[in-house]
């Protein structure tokens, strides 16, 4: 079983949807929690970064981490297809080595 | 630079030979993370910088993959006798953190894409 996993899609959804991206974790240690997204051909960069259960919001974009069931989500409202792309989740304890989920593919469709 | 640059952007390798990929981080940050992404997979983790100090690198598939940062700037990821496997993207990226330092935000290269045929 892989420390982290995330439905790799790909989901395609109209623009002005709410989007919802989930992942799921085996290590307990994990203790910070991040969102990147990655477009074709493109590093990943960071979306949200979040520490302990709770949510945080950043515009269009709410991070939720419920720890005791080892879950967190992404949701992105009024979607764009701007917003099409590959969202990976990542965590890590308290030393720097992140560890990603495998991506789910979004796609919105005008 | 503005941002963390790799280079070559796309190499392509014969099984058996020896590459060197390039990462340029961004000026003055002190972690240097070297990750390598198979297609449709997320980035996994192969080693890790503080500075010119090799602090982990755990992830390292085989010992046919060595890494250095001998000035703790610019860092070279070395694969000797290139196999079909290790064909993939490799990413490089930096931040200002220290081990320990929870406000990490790692910024990545747009990698190099390696195809060993």
């Amino acid at each position: 079983q892989k420390e982290v996993e995330q439905d790799p899609g790909p989901l395609s959804v109209p623009e002005g949807a709410i989007v919802s991206l989930n992942c799921t974790y085996s290590n307990s240690a994990f203790q910070y929690f991040m969102w990147y997204r990655q477009y074709s051909r493109k590093g990943p960069e960071l979306l949200m970064y979040t520490y302990s259960s709770g949510n945080k919001e950043d515009g269009r974009f709410t991070a939720q981490v419920d720890k005791s069931s080892k879950y967190i989500s992404l949701f992105i409202r009024d979607s764009q297809p701007s917003d099409s792309a590959t969202y990976l989740c990542a965590m890590k304890t308290s030393y720097d080595k992140v560890i990603f989920g495998p991506g789910t593919s979004l796609s919105v469709i005008p | 630079g503005a941002g963390v640059s790799q280079s070559p952007r796309y190499k392509v390798a014969k099984r058996g030979q020896d590459v060197a990929l390039r990462c340029d981080p961004i000026s003055g940050h002190v972690s240097l993370f070297w990750y390598q992404q198979a297609l449709g997979q997320g980035p996994e983790f192969l080693t890790y910088f503080q500075n010119e100090a090799q602090l982990d690198k755990s992830g390292l598939p085989s010992d046919r993959f060595f890494a250095e940062r001998p000035e703790g700037s610019v860092s070279t990821l070395k694969i000797q006798r290139t196999q079909q496997e290790d064909s993939a993207v490799y990413l490089c990226a930096s931040s200002l953190a220290r081990v320990g330092d929870w406000r990490t935000e790692a910024f990545f290269g747009q990698g190099t894409r390696l195809t060993v045929v």
